[in-house]
């Protein structure tokens, strides 16, 4: 399996409350992605990144922001959370940018 | 606009049976085409994938798929169901170097004693 994880697996928060998702990978992949799971929508693109530093969006990018300061880890940010980003978060990595391997998830709940 | 379309929402099938499940898609060039496995509270699996050349590619766990261009379809094969491959299989999409995957809504298979 690749070596990704995501952190937390499981939380909960409050509407209005920024909220960070990890995700580090021991692959030392170029590319990592952001999709969220919605029943009916199957995963859907938030945010990607080609390298360190350079990010760009996915069809799903309104009130989510995405950093990459290291090769291994990529954080997806909810500024001000709304119960609308409540929704299973994973992550995928990419050595060529064409076969993605995916993180366990983080299922965050927004009251 | 580049999109995947899995059809069938639930697929129910006896144990033994054979399965196909239908992915289409809509892509100007040739796609790169996956189908991935999610057990449930799991993350995903990649059974197989289409880059180019033989249309019929063999995958884990026994599935196979073939890529029609001329009905823009990848559908899922599986010539005898086992129990444990009741989970939601998803189909995905996407162009080489475009970085982009676009997923299918997905067909959860639920498999019959």
């Amino acid at each position: 399996d690749a070596g990704i994880t995501q952190s937390p697996r499981h939380k909960v928060t409050e509407t209005g409350t920024p909220v960070t998702l990890r995700c580090h990978q021991t692959e030392n992949h170029r590319y990592m992605y952001w999709y969220r799971q919605d029943p009916g929508h199957g995963l859907r693109l938030i945010h990607y990144s080609y390298g360190v530093k350079d990010t760009d969006k996915g069809e799903v990018s309104d009130g989510y922001s995405v950093s990459r300061s290291k090769t291994e880890d990529f954080l997806l940010t909810l500024e001000s959370a709304t119960s609308s980003q409540t929704s299973v978060y994973f992550c995928a990595i990419s050595g060529t940018g064409d076969e993605q391997f995916f993180g366990p998830g983080t299922r965050l709940t927004v009251l | 606009a580049q999109s995947v379309t899995q059809p069938d929402i639930h697929i129910t099938v006896s144990e033994g049976a054979s399965l196909e499940l239908r992915c289409n898609y809509s892509y100007g060039a040739t796609p790169y085409l996956f189908w991935y496995v999610q057990s449930p509270g799991q993350g995903l699996q990649l059974l197989l994938k289409y880059f180019s050349g033989d249309t019929l590619v063999q995958g884990i766990k026994g599935f196979e798929a073939e890529f029609k261009r001329s009905q823009s379809s990848f559908n899922l094969r599986k010539p005898s169901v086992h129990w444990s491959d009741a989970a939601e299989y998803f189909c995905a999409g996407g162009q080489y170097n475009f970085n982009k995957f676009y997923f299918g809504s997905g067909t959860k298979l639920n498999v019959k004693p």
